[in-house]
């Protein structure tokens, strides 16, 4: 079974600076996805990324740039120019890439952690 | 609908009684998902349903924990019997397909509190 963790409760950052939030996983599978979502207090799961195990080039998405590493099996998350929107709870999350056999409908989420954004 | 509705937003009951937590997935999905949230914790897998059927419920925790979907839309997840640690956040979720690639809309959760 695949795990995913989070070493990180909580991480604080000043409003404009960077902060990264790490990730490992473990698995057997070759092929994959990873995911970083966003929780809000309002509860709602927001995606922020996805990296495709099989592309080698790291995903971006604006200020959000993620650091694929497969063979250490790590994802970290950078946020660049912090806003104080993006406070929040992080969470990496692992989902098989294979149909039959495989659980590729099913999300490993980490425990998360909680990011907050100083003014 | 534009987003996954869940109803109740919040729900408090008393240990020993039945709940039902509803889902209302993005019109067109096929594939819908429910997750429990424990405090401090990831989402957890519970059930996963393509269509009308049930094609995973390995996560349910036990046999007090049922969840159907009827028409292939709207779902509903049934706790009988709460316990104090059925207390949780539960999300539902729904995506196109269900293949790996597909990415998933959640919706804001149910929080059940049993006192």
């Amino acid at each position: 079974a695949q795990t995913v963790t989070q070493s990180q409760p909580e991480m604080s950052v000043q409003e404009a600076e960077t902060v990264t939030l790490s990730c490992t996983y473990d698995t057997s599978e070759s092929d994959y996805y990873l995911f970083w979502y966003k929780q809000p207090p309002s509860r709602q799961m927001i995606l922020v990324i996805r990296q495709e195990a099989y592309k080698q080039q790291n995903a971006t998405e604006n200020r959000f740039s993620v650091n694929f590493q497969k063979a250490a099996k790590s994802f970290s998350l950078k946020i660049s120019d912090s806003q104080l929107g993006d406070a929040a709870m992080y969470f990496c999350a692992y989902r098989s890439a294979f149909g039959s056999g495989g659980s590729n409908y099913k999300l490993t989420f980490g425990k998360g952690t909680l990011l907050t954004v100083n003014p | 609908g534009a987003g996954v509705s869940q109803t109740p937003s919040n729900k408090v009951t008393e240990k020993g009684k039945y709940v039902e937590l509803r889902c209302d997935p993005i019109s067109g999905h096929t594939a819908l998902y429910w997750y429990r949230q424990s405090l401090g914790q990831g989402p957890e897998f519970l059930i996963y349903f393509q269509g009308t059927g049930a094609a995973d419920d390995s996560g349910l925790p036990n046999d007090r924990f049922f969840a159907v979907r009827p028409e292939g839309s709207v779902s509903t997840l049934k706790i009988q019997r709460t316990e104090r640690g059925d207390s949780a956040v539960y999300l539902c979720a729904s995506s196109l397909k269900a293949t790996g690639a597909n990415v998933l809309t959640f919706g804001a959760g149910s929080r059940l509190t049993v006192l």
